[in-house]
């Protein structure tokens, strides 16, 4: 159980395009989730914390009108990179709360290559 | 601030040796800690978790003790294998917010 998906696993996209990831639970239902962004050989940092129903809190130094994010239901959220640059490329991960103890589970990531 | 420190590595390894990798954190509250294991390409896996002071995470052959005293997390496991090779991160999970360690890549050769 408590698996998350997300869509597209990899992306290319032109410069100035804006591109949507998909992330979902498949066997939860998940009131809140979580992106990331992930740089070669570094950590995970947070960027928004997505909540059903309501606006995204974002973390410090990300820019909302840059990264939307929409959690239209219970079991799907969505990023949107708008006017895509190529310093936007990245390993973008999701992750949903759930299960008994609310722990997140983490989807596989899509790769995003902005050319 | 919370944090999550660990040995940044790469750590490499030969087959069927021992695997320590350190992780330390630093939380206002009472965290529960995390290791995630992340394979080349692909996302996060959780790996063993532990909620509270002295539980023991365990799975696939890693354990890691939450040691409240020394406020560490250390993973190990006793024989490592080749189909170990990756990332590993340490994290803890502190009033729904996940902080991560910086990963630890660990390789293991034949």
């Amino acid at each position: 159980g408590a698996v998350v998906s997300q869509h597209p696993s990899r992306v290319i996209c032109k410069s100035g395009t804006s591109v949507k990831i998909e992330c979902r639970s498949l066997d939860f239902q998940a009131t809140t989730m979580f992106w990331y962004r992930q740089f070669p050989k570094k950590s995970l940092m947070l960027m928004a914390t997505s909540n059903e129903g309501s606006k995204a809190t974002y973390e410090q130094g990300v820019e909302k009108d840059k990264f939307l994010i929409n959690h239209a239901s219970l079991t799907l959220s969505t990023l949107t990179v708008t006017s895509a640059h190529p310093e936007d490329s990245s390993f973008y991960i999701c992750s949903a709360r759930g299960g008994s103890l609310g722990e997140q589970y983490f989807g596989p990531g899509t790769r995003l290559t902005v050319t | 601030g919370d944090s999550v420190t660990q040995m940044e590595g790469p750590v490499t390894l030969s087959e069927e040796a021992f695997l320590t990798i350190n992780c330390t954190y630093t939380a206002t509250g009472y965290p529960s800690l995390f290791w995630y294991v992340q394979y080349p390409g692909e996302g996060l896996q959780l790996l063993l978790k532990a909620t509270k002071a002295d539980d023991k995470g365990s799975n696939k052959g890693f354990e890691a003790t939450y040691r409240k005293e020394t406020t560490s997390f250390h993973l190990e496991k006793g024989s490592v294998q080749v189909s170990d090779s990756a990332v590993y991160f340490c994290a803890l999970v502190l009033y729904d917010k996940v902080i991560f360690g910086p990963g630890t890549s660990l390789s293991v050769i034949p």
